[in-house]
């Protein structure tokens, strides 16, 4: 089973601030095979970014993710007040889905 | 728009069995593309995929985590566009909030509301 840790465990930023979460995976994972979720309090994930790179439909293109093999990043340009959340990258090999224990950003 | 609904108790006995209903609206339980997934979260697990059913050249599949399939099973019920989620001999540490969710293979698009299980006597 392919295990996700992500980075930093909590990343505490100001509003207009760029974010940089990553995601690291204990072996190589196909990168359509990658995705990227948030979760504010009391919702469910929300699918944000999937095979890697290619934004949900309705994501504000201040989202982009990157990166191939185990090392992936999830790049928010300029933080919105509604931007912080705990963010998740989850990888799929069949027949399961793993994710990652999650980067909470925080106000500064 | 797709839209998943679930349902089922809130709390559950130890050594008895959870069971939850996702109810389907703007896709179909028997979508050739769709797989039709549960998912649960807790703060001593985070996020686990716990199974799927999905269908394809006529026939159900259904894959399990395998740190449940002795105890776990789903069901699609294509008269009611719904799936369900059985889990049997629970513990306290089944305890958690339980996601029904639709997946298109590698990533997971709609998701229901959640439902918070405890298990507790």
């Amino acid at each position: 089973e392919i295990v996700l840790t992500q980075s930093p465990g909590t990343l505490s930023l100001s509003p207009g601030e760029r974010a940089t979460l990553s995601c690291r995976a204990s072996q190589s994972v196909s990168s359509s095979s990658l995705a990227w979720y948030q979760q504010k309090p009391g919702q469910a994930p929300r699918l944000l970014i999937y095979g890697a790179s290619s934004r949900a439909t309705g994501i504000p293109d201040r989202f982009s993710g990157s990166g191939s093999g185990t090392d992936f990043t999830l790049t928010i340009s300029r933080l919105e007040p509604e931007d912080f959340a705990v963010y998740y990258c989850q990888q799929y090999g069949a027949p399961l889905y793993t994710f990652g224990q999650g980067t909470k950003l925080e106000i500064k | 728009q797709v839209q998943l609904q679930q349902s089922g108790p809130g709390l559950v006995k130890p050594s008895q069995t959870l069971s939850l209903t996702c109810a389907i609206s703007g896709d179909s339980v028997s979508s050739s593309s769709a797989v039709w997934t549960w998912i649960r979260q807790s703060p001593s697990r985070g996020l686990e995929w716990l199974g799927r059913t999905y269908y394809r050249s006529n026939k159900w599949y259904y894959d399990y985590a395998v740190a449940v399939k002795s105890r776990i099973t789903i069901k699609p019920d294509t008269s009611e566009n719904q799936f369900s989620l059985q889990l049997n001999s629970v513990t306290p540490e089944d305890s958690a909030v339980y996601y029904c969710a639709r997946a298109t293979v590698a990533d997971i698009d709609y998701w229901g509301q959640g439902t918070l299980v405890t298990v507790s006597s």
